[in-house]
């Protein structure tokens, strides 16, 4: 089946600075992957839909310019979180869309952040 | 907006069925999925049913669909302990081509 990797799979980092989030799709190209939020024992939240070669689409009340996404590849989407603060801690987890007639989203094994 | 409900918490003994339950609202959807996430872990796709079926088996799993109620059920025979984990209802919104929306998931703990 299609891989999907995510880089870091684990980050610590202070108050204030900027962490990015890589997602690729390792044996497929994907020209949407999908960003989502995920709380301690809850279910997963659409942050964002990241199409390739333009600008993602946000999900109301996510702020864009605090979580920015570049897919500038046809294998590689980017969240950069910046100017990260404590309730920025969570599990970040991306897919990317297959090619194949039922749409499936094949996940990666998401990247935990938590910010001191 | 589309809405989609599932029980919190299931435990069922090792040997028996287990059945888990989700509801939604949106009566377009077409893809309806399953999803298993163990801990720490991203999730992985068990099963799928396009909405023109009622009922889809694959070896331990069985989905059942009513359109009509809009109830999707996952049934694992013969439950393993190595099944324990999070389950996740998940369906392709009919507003938008490849929108999936996630139910809250049901925590499935196999006691001895």
């Amino acid at each position: 089946g299609a891989v999907v990797s995510q880089h870091p799979s684990w980050v610590i980092c202070k108050s204030g600075t900027s962490v990015k989030i890589e997602c690729r799709s390792l044996d497929f190209q994907a020209t949407t992957m999908f960003w989502y939020r995920q709380f301690p024992k809850q279910s997963l939240m659409l942050m964002a839909t990241s199409n390739e070669g333009s600008k993602a689409t946000y999900e109301q009340g996510v702020e864009k310019d605090k979580f920015l996404i570049n897919h500038a590849s046809l294998t590689l989407s980017t969240l950069t979180v910046t100017s990260a603060h404590p309730e920025d801690s969570s599990f970040y987890i991306c897919s990317a869309l297959g090619t194949s007639g039922y749409n499936e989203q094949f996940f990666g094994p998401g990247t935990r952040l938590t910010v001191l | 907006g589309e809405d989609v409900e599932q029980s919190l918490f299931l435990s069922v003994r090792e040997g028996d069925s287990s059945v888990i339950n989700c509801t939604y609202t949106d009566s377009s959807s077409t893809y309806l999925y399953w999803y298993k996430q163990e801990p720490g872990a991203g999730l992985q796709l068990l099963t799928y049913i396009f909405s023109n079926m009622d009922m889809k088996q694959d070896q331990r799993l069985t989905v059942l669909l009513n359109k009509k109620d809009k109830h999707l059920s996952l049934r694992i025979a013969d439950t393993q302990t190595g099944d324990s984990a999070i389950y996740f209802c998940a369906i392709r919104t009919g507003s938008s081509a490849s929108k999936i929306i996630f139910g809250s998931g049901t925590r499935l703990s196999i006691r001895p």
